[in-house]
């Protein structure tokens, strides 16, 4: 199948500072990227949806200007948390899907952040 | 946002037992997955299911998509310890990719 990655694995970092996390479809082309966030013991929530070349489109909540996502290529998405604070800790997965609707989204392995 | 209903919340067996659970919804979807969440990982595809009624096998593991389109069930037969994990439904429209996620149910096998 095909495979997903995230960079890095997991992160800490200050309160105030910005973190980029990156996800990579490794052997196929995404055209749609997505970025989850799941709290301990919680399910998996959408965050945004990115589409390659196009701005991305966010869930009602999340807020676009905290939650910087660039999908400049077919391959890379990244997902950058800006001035982050202690309740941004949580587990950050993205998805990629290629063409068609009914295209399987593969997840990558996750990234955790965890803020001073 | 929108979370589909899961039940049971946990449940506690025995290797060698069937697990049943079962995902509703308030709202259609078209199609209907189910991944296996291991800690720390992300989630893998399990099972996939496109039409209303559809009953599909992937060795252990049956799914099948209700009449209505409003919910789904996955059946475990012959529990192992390596079974151990959160299992998510999701649903997905037509036309869409969004998934909406399940709240999970969180399976612990005792050999």
């Amino acid at each position: 199948g095909a495979v997903v990655s995230q960079h890095p694995s997991w992160v800490i970092c200050k309160s105030g500072t910005s973190v980029k996390i990156e996800c990579r479809s490794l052997d196929f082309q995404a055209t749609t990227m997505f970025w989850y966030r799941q709290f301990p013991k919680q399910s998996l929530m959408l965050m945004a949806t990115s589409n390659e070349g196009s701005k991305a489109t966010y869930e009602q909540g999340v807020e676009k200007d905290k939650f910087l996502i660039n999908h400049a290529s077919l391959t890379l998405s990244t997902l950058t948390v800006t001035s982050a604070h202690p309740e941004d800790s949580s587990f950050y997965i993205c998805s990629a899907a290629g063409h068609g609707s009914y295209n399987e989204q593969f997840f990558g392995p996750g990234t955790r952040l965890t803020v001073l | 946002g929108q979370q589909l209903n899961q039940s049971p919340q946990s449940m506690f067996i025995q290797e060698g037992e069937d697990v049943s659970m079962n995902c509703t919804s308030s709202s259609i979807f078209n199609t209907w997955l189910w991944y296996k969440q291991d800690p720390g990982e992300g989630p893998v595809l399990l099972i996939a299911l496109y039409k209303a009624g559809e009953l599909t096998s992937n060795g252990r593991l049956t799914a099948q998509f209700g009449i209505t389109r409003k919910d789904s069930f996955l059946n475990i037969s012959a529990s192992i310890p390596s079974d151990v994990g959160i299992y998510f439904c999701a649903g997905q429209l037509t036309g869409f990719q969004k998934l909406v996620f399940g709240t999970g149910t969180r399976l612990l096998v005792s050999p």
